[in-house]
């Protein structure tokens, strides 16, 4: 199985909502994270996880809030976002051990609008 | 501070025919991994080659190789026998220790019936 799932796939939120996006792997990976892309730009880094503890965090606003339970799952909490924020959000995860580099497995995306 | 530079916005190449995106990268490091990403509309970024810093012979994956210049620091992606499921944002990325990618700005490549 090599496969990053996300749901929900399309997200429509107010910017007085609160809302969640989920991310799973089951490749064992140990190294998990978050990515904003708006259209026909690359991905920005927002959030590493490595072994399930925060280890890169590219100076988010407070409103992104991730968290990851299990070393499969890793979420993104939302709370009054902006309409800017409204952007494909990208999860991946790769394998992490010391010394050694690998490459990452993106899924699907969650496109989110914020009105 | 690592860069990667794509200097290709948009490129075209006729269905069969053979494309060469290009891709240059600044950094002091000496061990690193260099990617080339495919990202076709509306669907997943998929990884389409690596190319470990330290092996001078160039990765091939089926009609998709590459060109690794370390001393020039240049990586270019050759697409061989072009097919209309190759039309996708390609992203070159370079990867040193720490779990962190340095993406390109992006080609996006068309493929023409």
């Amino acid at each position: 199985d090599t496969e990053v799932t996300q749901t929900p796939k399309h997200l429509v939120m107010g910017m007085t909502n609160k809302k969640s996006l989920k991310c799973e792997q089951h490749m064992g990976h140990r190294a998990m994270y978050w990515y904003k892309q708006k259209a026909k730009k690359p991905p920005e880094l927002m959030f590493v996880y490595s072994y399930e503890k925060l280890s890169i965090n590219e100076s988010v606003p407070s409103r992104f809030s991730p968290e990851c339970p299990n070393s499969s799952l890793l979420n993104l909490h939302l709370h009054a976002l902006q309409p800017e924020d409204s952007a494909l959000y990208l999860c991946a995860s790769s394998q992490d051990r010391d010394g050694l580099i690998y490459e990452q497995y993106f899924g699907p995306g969650t496109r989110l609008t914020v009105t | 501070a690592q860069t990667v530079t794509q200097s290709q916005p948009e490129m075209s190449v006729q269905e069969a025919e053979t494309v060469t995106l290009s891709c240059t990268y600044d950094t002091s490091e000496n061990n690193y991994y260099l990617f080339w990403y495919k990202q076709p509309p509306s669907r997943q970024m998929i990884l389409v080659i690596r190319q470990e810093a330290y092996k001078q012979q160039n990765a091939t994956e089926n009609r998709f190789s590459v060109n690794f210049q370390k001393a020039a620091k240049s990586f270019s992606l050759k697409i061989s026998d072009s097919q209309l499921g190759d039309t996708a944002m390609y992203f070159c990325a370079f990867m040193k220790q720490g779990n962190k990618f340095y993406f390109g700005s992006g080609t996006k490549l068309n493929v023409k019936p």
